[in-house]
């Protein structure tokens, strides 16, 4: 699996938009990128997942340049509620062997500050 | 919905006594994961259930650690005797299909001390 390299922390205001980058130089050609976002004390859960381009939902953005080797996550207007850890994931999809094991680096600290 | 549960929430057990750790996946879900995060480690896989069966478990560190779906519901994972390196948090998962990404379902973990 592609190894993902992400900052560890992060700090932003309310209102502001925050772009976290993940480096994945070793992505192989039918890898995915997910986010996941982690609240304390709780389990991670889906944000985000594209192969290439630009992908948006409710939620946040994904931008992916062309050669694939990073994304940016990209969170609208912050509020203290996105306080969380943000984690970049780079596998296969589909079911195959070893598709299904999600690996999980260290993530992104978000703090949210008024 | 109701979303993955898992009991107990917090865990705190001497060395060489035994836990078992419950999880109860979302109904009609066939894939049910787990995962740990020892202390200050990353989050990793042990094992992935297709219904009853193991489809892979090259995650589970050791012999101490046993996980059983019986009936292909609800899954637990005991551990026999427990070390202090088992200290953590256990996670389990559940999918619809074994696809990655964004069908795994997480519930809020079990933590684990073990003094």
């Amino acid at each position: 699996l592609a190894k993902t390299t992400q900052p560890i922390s992060m700090d932003s205001y309310e209102g502001q938009e925050v772009n976290i980058t993940c480096s994945h130089n070793n992505i192989a050609t039918n890898d995915y990128i997910t986010w996941y976002q982690q609240f304390p004390s709780q389990g991670p859960r889906f944000i985000i997942q594209g192969y290439k381009t630009k992908v948006t939902n409710e939620v946040a953005s994904l931008f992916i340049p062309a050669d694939r080797k990073s994304s940016t996550l990209s969170l609208p207007r912050v509020s203290l509620s996105d306080t969380a850890v943000y984690y970049c994931l780079v596998g296969p999809e589909g079911s195959g062997a070893g598709s299904y094991q999600l690996t999980f680096g260290k993530g992104t600290k978000l703090s949210v500050i008024p | 919905e109701a979303g993955v549960t898992q009991f107990p929430s917090h865990s705190v057990i001497e060395k060489g006594q035994t836990v078992t750790l419950r999880c109860d996946p979302i109904s009609g879900h066939d894939n049910l994961y787990w995962y740990r995060r020892v202390m200050g480690k990353e989050i990793k896989f042990l094992l992935h259930f297709v219904k009853e069966s193991k489809q892979d478990e090259s995650g589970m560190p050791n012999n101490r650690f046993l996980a059983e779906r019986t009936g292909g519901t609800y899954s637990t994972l005991k551990v026999q005797p427990a070390e202090l390196e088992d200290s953590g948090v256990y996670f389990c998962a559940s999918s619809q299909d074994p696809s990655f990404g964004r069908s795994q379902y997480f519930g809020p973990g079990t933590r684990l001390l073990v003094l």
